[in-house]
């Protein structure tokens, strides 16, 4: 059966500090990968999708990247966190085909001071 | 691109009596609907989806409804129980790569 792990659960960082949230998926191959940011009290919002390694896009401006080095590995990062960068980072992972659930990780949640 | 709406964005109900959320979503070419659970701290969760060939589909006490000439879906949870409490979520399909967009989420409380 497939699995999807995040690390760590937690976080608390201070502004202008880095970040690297890591995702990985097991029991599946060449899956589709997304990143997702939810803030307090609100919907889930789309940041990356990836179709196969090294293949990012990006749904919204910010100062978040992400890359896919490995077929099941999905990397969040950043070179200086912000205040608002704080919420709950799920990552999720699909088969390639449309029309299909997206399986979700357990979750990060990160807190900036 | 695809605008999902949803509402109420918090629902009461007393234990027993059913809960019904209604979504809209602006992309007609959207073909793929699905419904996730989420519990305070936890992963959202897949409850029940929907395709665009189909216009109902129930699953024990939930039951998803699709209108594509209106775009609207409703989820539909009979007889709730303490353990129905939680956010949910709709979402809608967006071009290929299986994306979603998703709904603002729905707080629902079932009172004992």
């Amino acid at each position: 059966s497939q699995t999807i792990h995040q690390w760590p659960a937690t976080l608390v960082q201070p502004v202008g500090s880095p970040l690297s949230l890591e995702c990985t998926v097991e029991g599946t191959s060449n899956p589709n990968l997304y990143w997702y940011r939810q803030a307090a009290g609100r919907g889930l919002q789309l940041l990356f999708y990836s179709v196969g390694i090294g293949q990012i896009s990006s749904e919204v401006p910010q100062n978040l990247s992400a890359s896919r080095p490995q077929d099941r590995q999905f990397i969040l990062s950043s070179k200086k966190l912000l205040l608002s960068d704080s919420g709950f980072y799920l990552c999720a992972w699909s088969v390639q085909s449309g029309g299909h659930e997206q399986f979700f990780g357990p979750g990060t949640r990160l807190t900036v001071l | 691109g695809e605008n999902v709406e949803q509402h109420p964005s918090t629902l009461s109900v007393q234990e027993g009596d059913s809960a019904v959320i209604k979504c809209t979503y602006s992309d007609s070419a959207s073909n793929y609907f699905p419904w996730y659970k989420q519990e305070l701290g936890k992963r959202p969760q897949l409850i029940i989806d929907i395709r665009s060939n189909v216009g109902e589909k129930k699953d024990q006490r939930i039951a998803v409804t699709l209108n594509k000439t209106a775009k609207h879906f409703s989820l539909h949870i009979t007889e709730t129980q303490p353990e129905d409490s939680a956010v949910y979520f709709c979402a809608a399909s967006i071009g290929g790569n299986n994306r979603l967009a998703f709904g603002k989420g729905n707080q629902v409380v079932v009172i004992p």
